[in-house]
């Protein structure tokens, strides 16, 4: 079946401009995170949605960066008045998270962001 | 808080060489642990996990991974590497009693088999 999907693979905006990147994830996947990767890093969470909600936003940096999942699939990172630091790869994941399936976690193949 | 330790930037080995690729984890309760490999040009991909049970898992192309509770590690293993083994190997742990899905991932550790 198809995996997780993400639009665009590349994104360059200028700084302070608004920017939305999209995460279409596994088809029956209720969990869905998002987590921004930086050269030479391992990805850091930034915020996971359990159906629509969004049950721990820990990871956002600050208040530019919100994430929607309104219909509990398709979940759309929002980040305004952009920064240069905000330029990384954004992954997208979804896993099951059921008690039978063990909470792996199924990645896109990012988006990547370069704020000029 | 939860943490993840990958001390080694880079692992070097011969092609048929038995290969390790270390982790170490900190969490205040019981840990998920997680293997994850990233090649050139492509997503992240599941290697393999520890939820509970027998503290030797067996994944994805011929990898295997001790859980030592004592030790809070999580090494990654192979007995003999292959060249297309060669990527970016990420270690990864959920706290099961933090009651959260927030999971961490270590730095990663650039694995390079030589021919």
């Amino acid at each position: 079946g198809a995996g997780v999907s993400q639009t665009p693979s590349n994104k360059v905006t200028e700084k302070g401009k608004y920017v939305e990147l999209r995460c279409d994830p596994i088809s029956g996947h209720t969990a869905l995170y998002w987590y921004r990767q930086s050269l030479g890093q391992g990805p850091e969470f930034l915020i996971y949605f359990q159906g629509t909600g969004a049950a721990d936003d820990s990871g956002l940096p600050n208040d530019r960066f919100f994430a929607v999942r309104p219909e509990g699939s398709v979940s759309t990172l929002k980040i305004q008045r952009t920064e240069r630091g905000d330029s990384a790869v954004y992954l997208c994941a979804s896993s099951e998270n059921s008690g039978t399936s063990g909470y792996e976690q199924y990645f896109g193949p990012g988006t990547r962001l370069t704020v000029t | 808080a939860q943490s993840v330790a990958q001390p080694e930037d880079q692992v070097n080995v011969a092609e048929g060489n038995p290969l390790t690729v270390k982790c170490t984890y900190s969490v205040s309760g019981n840990p998920y642990l997680f293997w994850y490999v990233q090649y050139p040009n492509r997503g992240l991909q599941f290697l393999l996990k520890y939820i509970t049970g027998d503290n030797l898992v067996k994944g994805s192309y011929g990898f295997e991974a001790e859980f030592n509770k004592s030790q809070t590690s999580f090494h990654l293993k192979k007995p003999s590497a292959l060249v297309s083994d060669s990527a970016l190997y990420f270690c990864a742990v959920r706290d099961l009693n933090t009651g959260g899905f927030k999971t961490i991932f270590g730095a990663g550790t650039r694995l390079f088999v030589k021919a």
